[in-house]
């Protein structure tokens, strides 16, 4: 167990909703991660967060956002789905943010938009 | 940007030896090595920050060139358990922020 926490586990939605992924880091960490993982990108970096501020983002689509709540936990919220948003979400979480900082992955949120 | 790895994937018999290869066009400030089993999630296995910085886990050990911006992965006498998805991870940039290749699957037979 990683510490890192992510819900729901599944959700199962359908094209044009609207879908909110919890994480919650582990104690102690500060800086929050996203992921998506599908079959053929891998782990494609979407966005982190550090103590409430938006550190670094990726190729995060407009229609996705996050935040970083004041108790550290973060959301990231998917609207006007498509099939092609049919991913593993992953969220991870570190200490800080230097080089050498290592990440500790949650289990991950299987989306699957029908 | 995506760090590229080679090989894509990797059939060995247990007691091989095999060397997964990352490769970055950018600056690499470190490397991060993380090993996915299936249907759970990427686990940490190594970082190197220095240029010709080589670690050990068990019978897994990297190496990073800071010049070529290369590093490897050498994973020696494989086990079953060493069966999984390797990814490598780069730091760079000024916000630090961790890319990911694409990863190699490496299956280990009896």
């Amino acid at each position: 167990d990683s510490g890192v926490t992510q819900t729901p586990k599944h959700l199962i939605t359908a094209t044009g909703q609207r879908v909110t992924l919890r994480c919650s880091p582990r104690s102690g960490d500060l800086s929050v991660y996203w992921y998506q993982q599908s079959l053929d990108q891998g782990l494609q970096f979407l966005i982190q967060y550090y103590n409430g501020e938006e550190r670094a983002k990726g190729n995060i689509l407009e229609r996705f956002s996050a935040q970083q709540f004041p108790d550290l936990h973060s959301e990231l919220n998917l609207s006007s789905l498509e099939l092609g948003d049919s991913a593993l979400y992953f969220c991870a979480s570190s200490v800080g943010v230097e080089a050498n900082e290592k990440l500790f992955f949650g289990s991950g949120t299987q989306l699957s938009v029908l | 940007q995506q760090p590229v790895q080679s090989p894509q994937a990797v059939i060995l018999r247990e007691g091989e030896d095999a060397v997964i290869n990352c490769s970055s066009s950018k600056a690499l400030y470190s490397v991060h090595w993380y090993r996915q089993k299936h249907g759970e999630a990427p686990v940490f296995l190594m970082i190197l920050l220095k240029g010709g910085e080589q670690k050990g886990h068990e019978k897994i050990s990297a190496s990073f060139n800071e010049k070529k911006q290369q590093s490897s992965l050498y994973l020696t006498a494989s086990q079953l358990s060493y069966s999984g998805t390797y990814f490598c991870g780069r730091r760079g940039g000024s916000n630090y922020k961790l890319t990911f290749g694409k990863g190699t699957l490496l299956t280990v037979n009896p």
